[in-house]
């Protein structure tokens, strides 16, 4: 167990929707990342947050956005939801920014139909 | 640009024999950090190994050892007498130290141990 929490574990859902994945991070830990993980495909960065402030921004599509909390959860909304958004989302957390390694959550796996 | 090269989508290796997982880098900057990490078929993303870029030795934790060669940029992941439960997908990333936290990660080897 990583410490690091994510829900939904599954969704499903159509064309067009809106979800909101939802991230804990360990205990502690300042900063939370988010990575989005296509089939058989890498891990590509989405967007990095540190004590609330957005830090990093890759990939990310506008459709998509995230905040962190002031409890330091973070939440990524993806929205108008398109196929190719079916992947695993998966949130990590580490102690500080530019330190410490990635604790990942077990990932929340999104299908859109 | 920063950019992780990951040149072997898949491998087979004989039980107990060594491993060796290539990774090349590529950044302008000085002040770096590698990681290692292995994604088995449950899905989860497992921390293996990390190697800053000023450190003077490699890294090793038990089996996992990091083959870092700077003037070749490269951090190949080495593991020693691989088990069955090793099969999985292996993951090398770089995080730069003096920008943004961006961590990128390769596109991964999958490892295949058999019997």
């Amino acid at each position: 167990d990583s410490g690091v929490t994510q829900t939904p574990k599954h969704l499903i859902t159509a064309t067009g929707q809106r979800v909101t994945l939802r991230c804990s991070p360990r205990s502690g830990d300042l900063s939370v990342y988010w990575y989005q993980q296509s089939l058989d495909q890498g891990l590509q960065f989405l967007i990095q947050y540190y004590n609330g402030e957005e830090r990093a921004k890759g990939n990310i599509l506008e459709r998509f956005s995230a905040q962190q909390f002031p409890d330091l959860h973070s939440e990524l909304n993806l929205s108008s939801l398109e196929l190719g958004d079916s992947a695993l989302y998966f949130c990590a957390s580490s102690v500080g920014w530019l330190t410490g390694e990635l604790f990942f959550g077990e990932g929340s796996r999104l299908t859109v139909l | 640009a920063q950019k992780i090269t990951q040149t072997q989508p898949g491998m087979f290796v004989q039980e107990k024999e060594a491993v060796t997982l290539d990774c090349t880098y590529d950044t302008s900057d000085q002040s770096y950090g590698l990681f290692w990490y292995k994604q088995p078929s449950s899905g989860e993303m497992i921390f293996l190994i990390y190697q800053g870029s000023y450190d003077e030795q490699n890294a090793t934790e038990g089996r996992y050892s990091l083959n870092f060669q700077k003037a070749r940029k490269s951090a190949n992941l080495v593991i020693s007498a691989s088990q069955l439960g090793d099969s999985a997908m292996y993951f090398c990333a770089m995080r730069v130290l003096n920008r943004d936290d961006k961590i990128i990660f390769g596109k991964g080897t999958r490892l295949h141990i058999l019997p």
